[in-house]
């Protein structure tokens, strides 16, 4: 089991531009979830999906979309890119919406110059 | 609302003495608790975690952790630390539907 996987492991991105992170989760698993770990920070919720609908949302913006795929591999957009935006994405996985167990893959870090 | 706080952005302790690393947390249901550790680069490794049942809960690489409701605590502890256990170690709370609610973390450094 190859757990959760993520796609590039380091981007390096121009203010203004967009940008697309990928997410393999755990063999099994139905449920992605994203988050955000500013340098110093812990992690925040982007958002979840679950059967390829956006199922729950944190406090971000509209310029950070998602799309979850029949394979239940999922993808993360980010338009029109802030350098605020520089961060480690780390995706999570599980198995169905309600579940306390969640495998975070080794992240995508994001570097908007 | 949901709050975790880490007290402490940095913990120095020296190789073989003890690691207490805290956590409080605010909720307004009974909680899930959780400890992950993140090593430099890398992504989140659950180390311990509370749903429900004994208070006292044993992870991995020798750690524990105590749930104390009156306390809204939830700290972690190592008899003897190692170098191997320098890190950034985050707090966080179950927060529904699958997600969690993190503190800031506290770095763990180890001198020999």
């Amino acid at each position: 089991d190859a757990g959760v996987t993520q796609s590039p492991t380091h981007l390096i991105k121009t203010r203004g531009q967009q940008v697309t992170l990928r997410c393999s989760p755990k063999s099994g698993h139905d449920t992605v979830s994203w988050y955000q770990q500013a340098l110093g920070q812990g992690p925040q919720f982007i958002f979840q999906y679950y059967e390829e609908e956006e199922r729950q949302r944190g406090n971000f913006p509209d310029r950070f979309s998602g799309h979850q795929f029949p394979n239940y591999s999922s993808e993360l957009n980010v338009n029109a890119l802030l350098l605020g935006d520089s961060a480690l994405y780390l995706c999570a996985s599980s198995l169905g919406r309600v579940n306390t167990e969640a495998f975070f893959g080794q992240g995508t870090r994001l570097t908007v110059v | 609302a949901q709050s975790v706080t880490q007290l402490g952005s940095h913990v120095s302790v020296s190789e073989g003495a003890l690691v207490l690393l805290r956590c409080n947390y605010s909720s307004s249901v009974p909680p899930y608790l959780f400890w992950y550790v993140q090593y430099p680069n890398q992504g989140l490794q659950l180390l311990l975690k509370y749903t429900t049942g004994a208070t006292l809960v044993k992870g991995i690489n020798g750690f524990e952790a105590e749930f104390k409701k009156s306390e809204t605590s939830f700290h972690l502890t190592k008899p003897s630390a190692h170098m191997s256990d320098a890190a950034e170690y985050f707090c966080a709370l179950y927060s529904g539907y699958s997600t969690l609610t993190f503190g800031k973390g506290t770095m763990l450094l180890v001198s020999p």
